[in-house]
């Protein structure tokens, strides 16, 4: 199964600023999905990125919001932007099966 | 109401003890997935169910899907303190392995000593 590198593990951000997080995947995959879980919660999906087009995003959640780069089929970036602390929460990124070992994000 | 209901949402046993947990569906699964979660971390994926009846081991867990029912049971014999944790299930709802999940509430189980 497929190896995931995600980054950064931890971020403490200010209010009103964005992160990025990456995933690098040691094998090519068509598609990526990128995971949000608020504290307490369970894993919510936020979009799928597939490589060479726009990612597809659930309901609740916006491009303006959580912008989302695909540029090769081994690396996908998820920017959490104009953050709240509502935005904290663990965000994870997934192919297949896999999971990335998380960035957990404090917007204070 | 949530696609995906476990239960129970947490559980406290004595080391040693056998315990399982459930995942419902209220909607037709296609592949359905364990997870175990330490706090604050990534998942770690233990083993996905696919055909009714199915039934699937790993040490000393077992996981069970009961496709009529669209329910899966997830049994751990004997606990140990390195089972404690967040177990997660999560449901494919169409064919393909790359497609997303959905996930259940989660479990939290503590072993004690």
């Amino acid at each position: 199964s497929a190896v995931i590198s995600q980054k950064p593990s931890r971020d403490i951000c200010q209010r009103g600023t964005s992160l990025t997080i990456q995933c690098q995947v040691d094998s090519q995959v068509t598609m990526m999905f990128w995971y949000r879980q608020q504290p307490g919660q369970s894993l919510t999906l936020i979009a799928t990125a597939n490589q060479g087009s726009e990612a597809t995003y659930e309901s609740g959640f916006v491009i303006d919001k959580f912008p989302i780069s695909r540029p090769n089929l081994t690396f996908s970036t998820l920017t959490v932007s104009n953050m709240s602390p509502e935005d904290s929460s663990i965000y994870l990124c997934s192919v297949e099966r896999t999971f990335g070992s998380g960035t957990r994000l404090t917007v204070v | 109401s949530q696609e995906l209901e476990q239960s129970p949402q947490s559980l406290i046993v004595q080391e040693g003890k056998n315990l399982t947990i459930n995942c419902t569906s209220s909607k037709t699964l296609y592949g359905l997935y364990w997870y175990k979660q330490k706090y604050g971390e990534g998942l770690i994926f233990l083993m996905m169910l696919q055909k009714g009846g199915e039934e699937k081991s790993h040490e000393k867990i077992t996981a069970k899907l009961d496709e009529k029912k669209q329910q899966s049971s997830l049994h751990i014999t004997a606990s140990q303190p390195s089972h404690a944790g967040i177990y997660l299930c999560g449901a494919r709802r169409n064919t393909g392995t790359a497609s997303k999940l959905t996930f259940g509430t989660g479990t939290r189980l503590q072993v004690t000593l």
